[in-house]
């Protein structure tokens, strides 16, 4: 398979439990960015990562929220102590080129998804 | 700030072009526009992206008026299947490539 694969495709949490999003990108992708999407919404950036390294997380709320990957395995979105407003769809992405570079450019590889319910 | 305004929805007969505007009238010279598609659930699908030339490919079309302050989608012969909210984004920040998504034009396909 050679798109990005998100899991669990559904989540369901109750309200102060943490939530792990996982996100295994394109193979040879050394670059992920998460969005949140909430319902009837756009998305919106929350953080983008290279291997090991947090590049951009201006998108993130400062608290119980964290986000990695990992020089090995896939990238982990956390949200700890969810509460019902974290109840959105969260889509990985993934590319190949170095940002900046005059690389050519073909477009983010999107997973489905991963959609959290926080009961 | 997305910098883009779309309509909000559009119809399209089965068969027909759509094409889908966007006004970037804020564009500076540098900026490219880029469009994704989302469909019901799934994540979104990039479908082209231009700089000031017009572009093809094979989904769709892209004119880019001459002052780069609007641009155009063309769907040449629409289908059930590209019923969908369409984006349009202007790129704001070469260090990261993070796109800032609006909340783009939903366009229904019916036969």
């Amino acid at each position: 398979n050679a798109g990005v694969m998100q899991n669990p495709r559904h989540l369901v949490r109750r309200r102060g439990q943490e939530a792990r999003l996982r996100c295994s990108p394109v193979k040879g992708h050394s670059h992920v960015y998460w969005y949140r999407q909430l319902p009837e919404e756009g998305l919106k950036f929350m953080v983008y990562l290279q291997k090991e390294n947090i590049i951009d997380e201006s998108g993130m709320p400062k608290e119980r929220f964290s986000a990695e990957f990992p020089k090995e395995g896939p990238s982990i979105l956390r949200i700890q102590q969810v509460v019902r407003g974290d109840s959105a769809a969260y889509f990985c992405a993934s590319s190949p080129r170095t940002p900046g570079t005059k690389r050519d450019y073909y477009g983010y590889t999107f997973g489905s998804g991963t959609r959290l319910t926080v009961v | 700030d997305a910098k883009t305004t779309q309509p909000p929805s559009m119809d399209c007969a089965e068969g027909r072009a759509a094409n889908l505007p966007c006004n970037h009238s804020t564009i500076s010279g540098n900026e490219y526009v880029y469009w994704y598609r989302q469909i019901h659930s799934q994540g979104p699908q990039y479908i082209i992206h231009g700089l000031k030339n017009n572009e093809t490919n094979e989904m769709a079309s892209l004119i880019i008026t001459e002052d780069r302050k609007s641009s155009t989608l063309i769907l040449p012969h629409a289908t059930l299947r590209d019923t969908a909210v369409y984006y349009c984004i202007v790129r704001v920040d070469y260090n990261t490539d993070k796109l800032i998504f609006g909340t783009g034009t939903r366009l229904q396909v019916f036969p």
